[in-house]
């Protein structure tokens, strides 16, 4: 079974810090994504990658930017935290650009900027 | 663009009720269709998908939904809902052929609250 692992549950920062949220998925998954998840707006999709060292803007991108050294994890960095970055944050993978697969969710990040 | 509307955003049902869920997209080529359910405290999961062929696609838990393509529509149903179906459910569309990176669109979801 593919398993996402985001590495925090729950976290706590303060305004104009620099955030790190990270992701690592065990299934060799080419695909990888970040959403943040608001009531009422759904999952909006920030940015997302489909190799290493690659990545692609997505709907919502203007506060943070993303990290793919390696394929198994996906990096994303809040450059200086601001509260209305305060939401939950949820990776994604999926195999094969292309591939009509779904897509495989982690727990999510509920992230707070104070 | 594409985008995704789900037009419930929070239904209550009792248990034994039938559900409906409706979903429309917008998009003038060929998608591939999806439900994912987040029950409290879990992740997203897959429910059901519909890539070609019989419209009508049943998923986990006796759901199903039916795509309506001259509608844009893809609408989830459960003919009986217990208390564990409480969760939020979304409906996702990504595009299919050269233009399909992988990437999904999502609809606002709806909460679902089943009472027992």
């Amino acid at each position: 079974d593919v398993k996402v692992t985001q590495s925090s549950r729950y976290l706590v920062k303060r305004t104009g810090e620099k955030v790190f949220l990270e992701c690592v998925q065990d299934m060799d998954h080419e695909n990888m994504f970040w959403y943040r998840q608001d009531p009422g707006l759904g999952l909006r999709l920030i940015y997302f990658s489909y190799d290493v060292k690659m990545k692609e803007k997505g709907d919502i991108p203007e506060g943070y930017s993303v990290s793919r050294e390696k394929k198994e994890r996906f990096s994303l960095i809040l450059e200086s935290a601001s509260t209305n970055q305060t939401s939950m944050y949820l990776c994604a993978s999926s195999p094969i650009r292309r591939s009509n697969q779904p897509q495989h969710f982690g727990d999510g990040t509920r992230l707070s900027i104070l | 663009a594409q985008s995704v509307s789900q037009h419930n955003h929070h239904v209550i049902l009792s248990e034994a009720a039938s559900l409906e869920l409706g979903c429309n997209y917008s998009y003038g080529g060929t998608v591939n269709l999806f439900w994912y359910v987040q029950y409290p405290g879990q992740h997203l999961q897959l429910l059901l998908k519909y890539f070609s062929g019989d419209p009508l696609v049943k998923g986990i838990k006796g759901f199903e939904a039916e795509f309506i393509k001259s509608k844009f529509s893809f609408n989830l149903r459960k003919p009986s809902v217990q208390w564990s179906d409480t969760a939020e459910y979304f409906c996702a569309v990504n595009a299919r052929g050269s233009s399909n990176t992988g990437k999904l669109i999502f609809g606002q979801g709806t909460t679902l609250q089943v009472k027992p």
